[in-house]
C-alpha cells in the first residue's frame, strides 16, 4: 500500500509570493493534517481536514489556508510569504475521527525556502 | 495547554547498549501517544502507538510504556545499532472534543547517536 505522498519535495520562493503544497493520503484514509516543522519551534499543528471540511485549526495567521478534495487529497496554501515561513511542511493521514486507535502516518514533507 | 517534554535532548551510546528515552506531558486527558522516528531532512516514521487504555506496546526491539496518571511515557530500545541513529519524537493526541481532531502535540525530540 502506498504511503503518504507530498509534492513538490522542495520549493524556493521569494518574499511576497504565494505557494501551494499538495498531499495525497494513504488510500482509504479520510483525515489529513498539516504540520510545520522549524528548528526553533519544532512541530506545530496547522489544520486538519475530513470529508472536505476543516475540523480543526492551529494558531497560524490567515495567510495559511487549505482545502481537501472529494478524493481526500489535500492542498495547503501560503500567501504573501515571509522569511519565517521557511520550514519543512509535513502532511499526515489517518483513517478518521477521534478514536484512540487512530494512528497518524506522515509523508516525506515539502521543504520550503523563502528568500 | 498541553505541553510535551522529552529528556534527554541528545544521547550518544555505543552499539549494543540498551537505552531509554523519556517523554512527559502535562495534561493526562489524551486519546493516545505515538512515538516517531525522524531521519535528517525526512518525514516522520511511526514506531508505536499506545492507546490511553493501554500500558505498553512492543515492536521488535522497541517497547513503549505509558503511565497516563503521571503523564509519562518511555521508549526502550534494546541492543541499539548504528541504524537506530535518528531523532525520536513523542506526540500526544488530546482528548478535547472538536479541538482534538487530527492534532498531535509534539515534544522537541531526543537526538540519538549510536556509534560502532
Amino acid at each position: 500500500k502506498a504511503g503518504v505522498t507530498q509534492t513538490p519535495r522542495y520549493l524556493i520562493k521569494t518574499r511576497g509570493q504565494q505557494v501551494t503544497l499538495s498531499c495525497s493520503p494513504i488510500s482509504g484514509h479520510r483525515s489529513v493534517s498539516w504540520y510545520q516543522q522549524t528548528p526553533g519551534q519544532g512541530l506545530q499543528f496547522l489544520f486538519e481536514y475530513f470529508s472536505e471540511t476543516q475540523r480543526n485549526k492551529g494558531n497560524f495567521p490567515g495567510r495559511f489556508s487549505g482545502r481537501q478534495f472529494s478524493n481526500s487529497r489535500s492542498e495547503m496554501n501560503v500567501s504573501t510569504l515571509e522569511l519565517g515561513d521557511s520550514a519543512l511542511y509535513l502532511c499526515a493521514s489517518s483513517l478518521a475521527g477521534d478514536a484512540a486507535y487512530n494512528e497518524q502516518f506522515f509523508g516525506p514533507g515539502t521543504r520550503l525556502t523563502v528568500l | 495547554k498541553q505541553e510535551v517534554t522529552q529528556i534527554p535532548a541528545a544521547l550518544s551510546v555505543p552499539e549494543g547498549e540498551n537505552l531509554v528515552l523519556n517523554c512527559s506531558f502535562t495534561d493526562s486527558a489524551i486519546y493516545n501517544l505515538q512515538w516517531f522516528r525522524q531521519d535528517p531532512g525526512k518525514g516522520l516514521t511511526s514506531l508505536l502507538l499506545i492507546q490511553s487504555s493501554q500500558r505498553e506496546q512492543t515492536s521488535g526491539r522497541l517497547n513503549a510504556s505509558l503511565d497516563k496518571s503521571s503523564g509519562r511515557s518511555t521508549l526502550y530500545i534494546a541492543a541499539s545499532q548504528p541504524g537506530d541513529s535518528a531523532t525520536y519524537l513523542c506526540a500526544v493526541r488530546p482528548r478535547a472534543g472538536g479541538t482534538s481532531y487530527g492534532k498531535l502535540t509534539f515534544g522537541q525530540g531526543t537526538i540519538l547517536t549510536v556509534h560502532p
